[in-house]
């Protein structure tokens, strides 16, 4: 069955630390790649997104993914995070038409 | 321009009654899906209507439902409410499919609490 997973469900960090959040999916044949975020009372917004090509993505907001396929991963990095980068980050996965399929989420809290 | 809208925002209900959310979708867009998202199970698919026709469904029980209008808007439809329905219920919106490089963008949801 199709699936994806995020290794971590909360991560703490210091402003000015570098961000990385694992993504795993595990599903053949076209491999359609985001990352989405939910800042706290506000809607899911699509930081970035991959379907072929440039396994490299850069989205909004300094975030960028690498799609690796022999690793099945599609981890999200950020090089300075702020304050303002506290959310929740979902990655997710084309399942067929527009069903996207889920992480569970990492939560991610910014210390000044 | 206007973003996916849902209504209601907020809502109680009582265990066996029904509820029925809505959401227009930005305009232009005919592909409408729905989500839940819980705590414990995170955001989950229920379905997704494509120009009035259902092209996808989630592994939910039966009492969940939806349908949409000829003007792109859908409802979704849960009977029977039980405790475990008690959710945030995300209406999502897109021009085409993912694969074709369209943006699936997400409402702000309807919070549904069953008493």
């Amino acid at each position: 069955a199709q699936s994806v997973s995020q290794h971590n469900h909360h991560v703490i960090l210091s402003e000015a630390a570098s961000l990385e959040l694992g993504c795993n999916y595990s599903y053949g044949g076209t491999v359609n790649l985001f990352w989405y975020v939910q800042y706290p009372g506000q809607h899911l917004q699509l930081l970035l997104k991959y379907f072929s090509g440039d396994p490299l993505v850069k989205g909004i907001k300094g975030f960028e993914a690498e799609f690796i396929k022999s690793k099945f991963s599609f981890n999200l990095r950020k090089p300075s995070v702020q304050w303002s980068d506290t959310a929740e980050y979902f990655c997710a996965g084309s399942g067929g038409y527009n069903k996207l399929i889920f992480g569970a989420g990492t939560r991610l809290a910014v210390h000044p | 321009k206007a973003g996916v809208t849902q209504t209601p925002r907020y809502l109680i209900k009582t265990r066996g009654q029904q509820v029925t959310l809505s959401c227009s979708p930005i305009s232009g867009h005919r592909s409408v899906s729905w989500y839940q998202q819980t705590p414990g199970q995170g955001l989950q698919f229920l379905f997704e209507y494509f120009s009035e026709t259902q092209r996808n469904k989630g592994n939910f029980p039966g009492r969940f439902s939806g349908r949409q209008f000829s003007n792109s808007r859908s409802e979704m439809n849960v009977s029977t409410l039980e405790l475990g329905d008690s959710a945030l219920y995300l209406c999502a919106s897109s021009l085409g499919e993912p694969s074709s490089g369209n943006t699936i963008y997400f409402g702000e949801g309807s919070w549904l609490t069953v008493v």
